[in-house]
């Protein structure tokens, strides 16, 4: 059973459009943490959400944590083609072991 | 300046023959951490290390072990690749507290002929 349900797992969208993913689960986190990740490269932190009902931006990209801290989204305005990529929810389990959720994979065509 | 190092970025093995992946880091994190990433798939966590105290996942196969000799390297030891082991392996660190980033490496490309 996955921890972390992403959807959508794939997203193919014109530039200039908006879009929202999500991150789900059945449990309650202390914090969850948005990446992204590039073609060869590793995931970037984008941004870390801890209290309930959060909502953090970031240029055009705005997060939110879900109140009961069991979910969370990441909505794009006007969509680029350097948006283009694989973004993953994460949490902590403990303090040490840093676990992913399957990953949405955006691209966004020019 | 880039903060964790993997080396190499692309390495090809042949089927059944030991390959060893390292990873560097100049942050001083206590936590490292082994990723396995497939196509299209997320980052698979396949251990960490605390320190000097290894934490194994349930599921990594036995044929992946790993050496932290210190705090700055860390090492995937694949001994006996198979195809299935192609995959890119990510190395990360952290603080270890909740909440902070996990900084990754630009991962090895493994392939296995």
């Amino acid at each position: 059973t996955q921890l972390l349900e992403q959807s959508p797992q794939f997203l193919s969208i014109q530039e200039g459009e908006n879009l929202t993913v999500y991150c789900n689960s059945s449990s309650v986190f202390s914090s969850l943490q948005w990446y992204r990740q590039e073609p060869g490269e590793g995931p970037v932190l984008l941004v870390t959400v801890v209290t309930g009902g959060e909502v953090k931006k970031l240029k055009r990209l705005t997060f939110q944590f879900g109140d009961a801290r069991k979910d969370s989204s990441l909505h794009i305005t006007a969509a680029q083609p350097g948006d283009t990529g694989l973004y993953l929810c994460a949490v902590s389990q403990g303090a040490q072991k840093l676990v992913f959720g399957q990953g949405t994979r955006l691209t966004i065509n020019p | 300046d880039a903060m964790v190092i993997q080396n190499p970025r692309y390495q090809v093995t042949q089927f059944g023959k030991p390959v060893t992946l390292s990873c560097s880091q100049t942050l001083n994190h206590n936590v490292m951490y082994w990723y396995q990433q497939k196509s299209s798939q997320a980052p698979k966590l396949l251990f960490h290390y605390y320190d000097k105290d290894f934490n194994n996942e349930a599921d990594t196969p036995d044929n992946f072990q790993s050496r932290r000799p210190n705090t700055s390297f860390c090492f995937l030891d694949i001994r006996s690749p198979g195809l299935g082991d192609a995959a890119m392996y990510l190395c990360a660190t952290s603080r270890g507290i909740i909440g902070t980033e996990a900084f990754f490496g630009q991962g090895t490309r493994l392939t296995v002929v």
